[in-house]
């Protein structure tokens, strides 16, 4: 099962802690982004990159932080300056920002903040 | 501002009735809509977007401009059907395909 992953499945952190979670897509698209997923809120968009070497911040950014060395990566640091981290984390790519491309999701990370 | 408003958190239908998940949105240019839908311990997908004009499943959204609306219809509900569904609106500038999502809406069909 390729396509887009995420790692790992679930997450503990104990507060003060900065944490890493992982994206890898194998479908060559040039677009990730970062959403994060809280009942009764739907999905929030966090950072979202459309090129290599270049992100934007989404609509909830504080505390988090990413990086686009590569295309296939988009890593996502969930610091300890995030209030309230405990969510269901996703990642999803596109083949282009632009137009009705479709977004492929990962299957989700939990974070849970001890 | 760019919204997509879900109003539904739960509809519970039985099997073989109609259905209608209700999504409203607020965008002051010519919107892109979608139907994202998430099946239990599955990964949430895309079901249809509103410039196909197509039926999924036998789902199918009309784009009503004039009352913001991209409600979600199926004329005869199945079990296999029950999932969290969301609306999402493409926001941002032209160039950019970040999404809007609504805060999603639980659907059960009840046999």
């Amino acid at each position: 099962d390729g396509g887009i992953t995420q790692s790992p499945k679930y997450l503990f952190r104990k507060e003060g802690q900065n944490v890493t979670l992982s994206c890898e897509q194998n479908l060559n698209h040039d677009a990730m982004y970062w959403y994060r997923q809280d009942p009764g809120q739907g999905l929030r968009l966090i950072y979202y990159s459309q090129i290599v070497n270049d992100f934007q911040k989404g609509d909830i950014a504080e505390g988090y932080s990413v990086s686009r060395e590569k295309k296939e990566s988009f890593p996502l640091t969930v610091t300890s300056a995030q209030k309230n981290p405990t969510a269901f984390y996703l990642c999803a790519s596109s083949p282009a920002s632009a137009s009705y491309n479709e977004q492929f999701f990962g299957p989700g990370t939990r974070l849970t903040v001890l | 501002a760019q919204r997509v408003t879900q109003p539904e958190k739960l509809l519970s239908v039985f099997k073989g009735a109609p259905v209608e998940l209700k999504c409203n949105y607020s965008y002051s240019g010519s919107p892109e809509l979608f139907w994202y839908v998430q099946y239990s311990r599955q990964r949430l997908q895309l079901l249809l977007r509103h410039i196909s004009r197509e039926s999924i499943k036998g789902f199918t959204a009309d784009l009503n401009k004039g009352e913001t609306s991209f409600h979600l219809k199926k004329p005869f509900a199945q079990e296999e059907d029950s999932a969290m569904y969301y609306c999402a609106l493409k926001g941002g500038s032209s160039n950019t395909g970040k999404l809007i999502f609504g805060q999603g809406t639980t659907l059960q069909v009840k046999p």
